[in-house]
Order: structure tokens, then C-alpha cells, then sequence
């Protein structure tokens, strides 16, 4: 069965502190590893989609990155507005459908 | 380009009503999957829709069942509603076989609340 791991729950950072959130995946065979931003009430805005182990990409102060086992989402200087949680999804090969985790609630301080 | 669409924005029913809720896909795309979010969790799947059938499913009772039209849009039909039903009820839509890779993009989402 798909597992999605994400850590911490919860992280908050001086503006400017720089940090990885960690999202950690179990499935038979990954079609693709998604992260998405989710602001409160809002749907989940897409950010990345990796497919293979070393893969990265990047957009202003986030970087995805991947690996066999598990995803990282790097935030480099991070500002207040970059505050929302964030969310790891898996589709597995032959599926339709994403797994997600539970999310990281990223909370920047001014 | 107008993104995902979704109605209501905010829904209050009671036990026992039942729901319908609607979803425009984006431009191009010609998939909806629908998922529930739990306050707190992430999005769980619970079903998907391609050429007006029913794709694949998650594991949710048949009281939750949709419908596709012929112009991609979708509904999500709850019905005996129950307290835990309460969710922010997402649609997300795709591109099956097109040049627009796998991403699902997600329309804003409908609030219900059951008391």
C-alpha cells in the first residue's frame, strides 16, 4: 500500500533562515512525486513533478529534489508570503490517482 | 485562461440531505478526479472521470457518486449525509494521453458543513 511521510508537521523560520521539508514515499513503482502549496481554504496550487531519482527543479526560492526513497523541498531565504502549508503526493505507476501526505504547515516570521 | 472551477463556494446541509457539487475542468484538460480534505489532512481520492465514465475509484461508499458531461465538467452527488462528511471537497483536473504531462490542477474547492 502507498505510504506518504512528510516532516516536520510543522516549521517555523526567521525570514531568510533557510530549510528542507522532508516527504518520505513507499510505493510499488512511482509514475511521479508532485508537490503542491496549499494556502488556508484555498485548493492546492502545483509546484513540481519529479520522476526519477536525482532529478531537481527549481522555482525562485524552492528546489524539489528526489531520490528512491523520499523528496526534498528546499526553501532558500524564505519570506513571510512563502507561509502555507505544503503538500507531497505519489502517483504510482498504473494509477490515476495522487496519495497524498499529511502536509508541512510552514509558518516565515518577519 | 480560465483554471479549475468549482460551486459552490460554501455549502451548510444537514444529516441525512443530500449534495451535489459541480466542477469545470481547465481549458484543455478532459479528466476530473474529485477528492475530500479533511481539516488538517491531506487530500484523499475519490474518484476519477475520463470520456463520462467512472476510471477509477478510491475507497469511499457508494453513498459518493459523480457524473461526467460531454463538455468534460463533472458533478460529485453525496447522498444520506452524515457528520463526517463535513470536508473541503476538491476537483482536480488532467490531460489523459495529451502533450500536458501528468500534473492535476485543482479548482479552489467547495466548503461543506453538515450539522
Amino acid at each position: 500500500e502507498d505510504q506518504v511521510t512528510q516532516s516536520p508537521e510543522a516549521l517555523r523560520l526567521q525570514e531568510g533562515e533557510s530549510s528542507s521539508l522532508n516527504c518520505s514515499y513507499t510505493v510499488s513503482g512511482l509514475r511521479g512525486l508532485f508537490w503542491y502549496r496549499q494556502d488556508p481554504g484555498k485548493g492546492p496550487e502545483f509546484l513540481f513533478t519529479l520522476y526519477s531519482a536525482g532529478e531537481e527543479k527549481e522555482k525562485e526560492r524552492l528546489k524539489a529534489t528526489l531520490t528512491k526513497k523520499e523528496s526534498f523541498l528546499h526553501i532558500t531565504a524564505p519570506k513571510p508570503e512563502d507561509s502555507a502549508t505544503y503538500l507531497c503526493a505519489v502517483r504510482e505507476t498504473g494509477a490515476n490517482n495522487l496519495f497524498f501526505g499529511t502536509g508541512t504547515r510552514l509558518t516565515v516570521i518577519p | 485562461d480560465a483554471g479549475v472551477t468549482q460551486s459552490p463556494t460554501h455549502l451548510i446541509k444537514t444529516r441525512g440531505q443530500q449534495v451535489t457539487l459541480r466542477c469545470s475542468p481547465k481549458s484543455g484538460h478532459d479528466t476530473v478526479s474529485w477528492y475530500q480534505q479533511a481539516l488538517g489532512q491531506g487530500p484523499q481520492f475519490i474518484f476519477q472521470y475520463y470520456e463520462e465514465e467512472e476510471r477509477q475509484r478510491g475507497n469511499f461508499p457508494d453513498r459518493f457518486s459523480g457524473h461526467q458531461f460531454p463538455n468534460y465538467s463533472s458533478e460529485l452527488n453525496v447522498n444520506a449525509l452524515l457528520l463526517g462528511d463535513s470536508a473541503l471537497y476538491l476537483c482536480a483536473s488532467s490531460s489523459t494521453g495529451g502533450a500536458w504531462g501528468d500534473e492535476q490542477f485543482f479548482g479552489p474547492g467547495t466548503r461543506l458543513t453538515v450539522l
